[in-house]
């Protein structure tokens, strides 16, 4: 069965201190691992796009990674701006439909 | 160019009664997409709609249609609500890929 997890299920941070989230997969051949940022109240806002290990993405200080079974959004120097819940998801070749994680709750401390 | 727009923000219904959350996007994409999100689960895809004219079931279609109205605009019913429909409802576009645009969500609560 096609499963994600996100971990930790939140993260709290001084401002300036570096630290990775963690989104496991499971699934029979990945299209693609995409992840979205989410504020309160709001609908989620897309992130990066991966499509196979190796690959990394960069967006000021949000830099996702992939492994073949797991991916990291890892935020670097991070400010309170950037305290958000960050949701993974993951793309099957088999199924058309995207698989969510319950996503990791990041809130940045000044 | 206002991306994808929802109606109602917030909605309280009583058991039983009916309603239609309307959905629109500006963009041209040819996928629309119903989800819906409950604390401490992911979003769940409850019907979308490949292309104009189409429409197939997500994971949790019970309770729910849908009309692909347009190209722009994809709405859903919920002909009989029932509590366990209290959720946050969230429309999305997209090319067809994962790379979506989101709505801003409507808020159901039924009692």
């Amino acid at each position: 069965e096609d499963q994600v997890t996100q971990s930790p299920e939140a993260l709290r941070l001084q401002e300036g201190e570096s630290s990775s989230l963690n989104c496991s997969y499971t699934v029979s051949g990945l299209r693609g691992l995409f992840w979205y940022r989410q504020d309160p109240g709001k609908g989620p806002e897309f992130l990066f796009t991966l499509y196979s290990a190796g690959e990394e993405k960069e967006k000021e200080r949000l830099k996702a990674t992939l492994t073949k079974k797991e991916s990291f959004l890892h935020i670097t120097a991070p400010k309170p701006e950037d305290s958000a819940t960050y949701l993974c998801a993951v793309q099957a070749d088999s199924n058309y439909q995207l698989i969510w994680g319950a996503g990791t709750k990041l809130i940045i401390k000044p | 160019n206002a991306g994808v727009t929802q109606t109602p923000k917030f909605q309280v219904l009583k058991t039983g009664q009916s309603m239609t959350l309307q959905c629109a996007q500006d963009m041209n994409h040819n996928s629309m997409y119903w989800y819906r999100q409950d604390p401490g689960m992911g979003l769940r895809l409850i019907y979308y709609s490949a292309s104009e004219g189409t429409t197939d079931k997500g994971e949790v279609p019970n309770g729910y249609n849908v009309s692909r109205l347009n190209k722009r605009e994809f709405s859903l019913r919920l002909e009989s609500a029932a509590p366990s429909q209290t959720s946050v409802y969230f429309c999305a576009s997209s090319e067809g890929g994962g790379r979506g645009v989101f709505g801003p969500g409507t808020r159901l609560t039924v009692l």
